[in-house]
């Protein structure tokens, strides 16, 4: 069926490096994409979404970028900080859906 | 503002026993969300409920998972004779308009199924 999937299970990265995460997803028909951050014992967090008409979205210290040609999504991490070690989800929805389909997750483990 | 609620934060229960998991969603949203999180996995869409439209049931995976939303908010889960695959985070969302808008979770029902 259609799914989500991430390129890389684990990314380990020195605090004040950049960080990249990707995401590969394999629905042609999703419209809206999203970033979640999960810290152990909560829920997940929203990070920044994205729509398929937009292939750009920053936030703060985040950028998503889209790219529907090898649908391909990644979010970019500026300046990481210990605080941002979690997993991350990417996660995509069609109109006609709604609901969102998540990916397995990525763990970002930050060195101080 | 007051997030996503769920209740209990844990439970612990027997084979075969039903459970209930309660959601109360962030006030005003309209659309609302069941996932489940098995230990180190991802987010397993169960059911989805927007509005007055009937719910989307598509995720459940057996007839022992049920899902209710009274009066357009509070939500409960009920999981009927308990198997330890059951065993896993129970999450909730809610989102202000559903398609297209950012779900909000709340903590999670840790359920361990002995």
């Amino acid at each position: 069926g259609e799914s989500v999937g991430l390129h890389l299970p684990t990314l380990s990265v020195q605090e004040g490096d950049n960080s990249i995460i990707n995401c590969a997803y394999s629905n042609s028909a999703s419209d809206y994409f999203i970033w979640y951050k999960q810290e152990s014992g909560k829920g997940p967090q929203f990070i920044i979404d994205i729509r398929s008409n937009m292939d750009k979205r920053q936030g703060q210290r985040v950028t998503v970028l889209l790219n529907k040609t090898v649908k391909h999504l990644s979010l970019q991490i500026a300046a990481t900080q210990p605080g941002d070690s979690a997993v991350y989800f990417c996660a995509e929805s069609t109109n006609q859906g709604g609901k969102l389909i998540f990916g397995q997750g990525t763990e970002l483990s930050v060195k101080p | 503002g007051a997030g996503v609620s769920q209740s209990p934060s844990n439970k612990v229960t027997e084979k075969g026993k039903d459970v209930e998991l309660r959601c109360d969603p962030i006030s005003g949203h309209t659309a609302l969300y069941w996932y489940r999180q098995s230990l180190g996995q991802g987010l397993e869409f169960l059911i989805y409920f927007q509005g007055n439209s009937a719910p989307d049931k598509s995720g459940l995976p057996s007839d022992r998972f049920s899902a209710e939303r009274t009066g357009g908010s509070v939500s409960t889960l009920t999981i009927q004779r308990t198997q330890q695959e059951d065993s896993a985070v129970y999450l909730c969302a809610s989102s202000l308009v559903g398609v297209g808008s950012p779900l909000h979770f709340g903590n999670g029902t840790r359920l361990t199924v002995t």
